[in-house]
């Protein structure tokens, strides 16, 4: 069972790029990594999800080495309203596992 | 499509009460997740459904608990009765395919069990 561990908070300024370290030691061949993000009060949304390598989307890139032991989320040019806690996921292939990492609470500063 | 609908948004019981949450997943989807959600224990996967037919329930947390999903459109989580300590945020979240960590959240029930 693929485990993960996060920061517990870090905080940036407004319009600096910030990145976001999971670790899952353990990751199996097929586990698929994910992050979300949630706001007080709501539930948790999809920013990002990867296998190897880098992906990017409109929003954020996600960076998985080699040994997919760690993934990092960088959100460029963040603003006030990216504070939010932050979750990573691994999930095995097809689904077999949906558990959530503790969360980073990122909170942009003026 | 107005995304997953959970309801009762708030719920307030007394201890040994019967409680049933309700959710709405997103057309199309095939997968139903439950989650529970506290400042103690995090987001906790209760149980998942894939087309209709639970997959792993592993995480629902004793037999006072119990989850439904007649059919694709509806899921029930029940607890029967309730404690104090079930007091959380209940979440519900749809999904869709293989590649289904994309889940799309509800807003959430919060139920208070006094």
């Amino acid at each position: 069972l693929a485990k993960t561990t996060q920061p517990i908070s870090m905080d940036s300024y407004e319009g600096q790029e910030v990145n976001i370290t999971c670790s899952h030691n353990n990751i199996a061949t097929n586990d698929y990594i994910t992050w979300y993000q949630q706001f007080p009060s709501q539930g948790p949304r999809f920013i990002i999800q990867g296998y190897k390598t880098k992906v990017t989307n409109e929003v954020a890139s996600l960076f998985i080495p080699a040994d997919r032991k760690s993934s990092t989320l960088s959100l460029p040019r963040v603003s006030l309203s990216d504070t939010a806690v932050y979750y990573c996921l691994v999930a095995l292939n097809y689904g077999q596992n949906f558990v959530f990492g503790p969360g980073t609470r990122l909170s942009v500063l003026p | 499509d107005a995304g997953v609908i959970q309801s009762p948004r708030h719920e307030v019981t007394e201890m040994g009460q019967e409680v049933t949450l309700r959710c709405k997943p997103i057309s199309g989807h095939d997968y139903l997740f439950w989650y529970r959600q506290t400042m103690m224990r995090g987001l906790e996967l209760l149980i998942y459904f894939n087309n209709n037919v639970p997959i792993d329930d592993s995480g629902m947390p004793e037999d006072r608990f119990s989850a439904k999903m007649p059919n694709a459109s509806f899921s029930t989580l029940k607890i029967q009765p309730s404690e104090p300590r079930d007091s959380a945020v209940y979440f519900c979240a749809s999904g869709r395919g293989h590649q289904n960590t994309e889940a799309f959240f509800g807003q959430g029930t919060r139920l208070t069990v006094v």
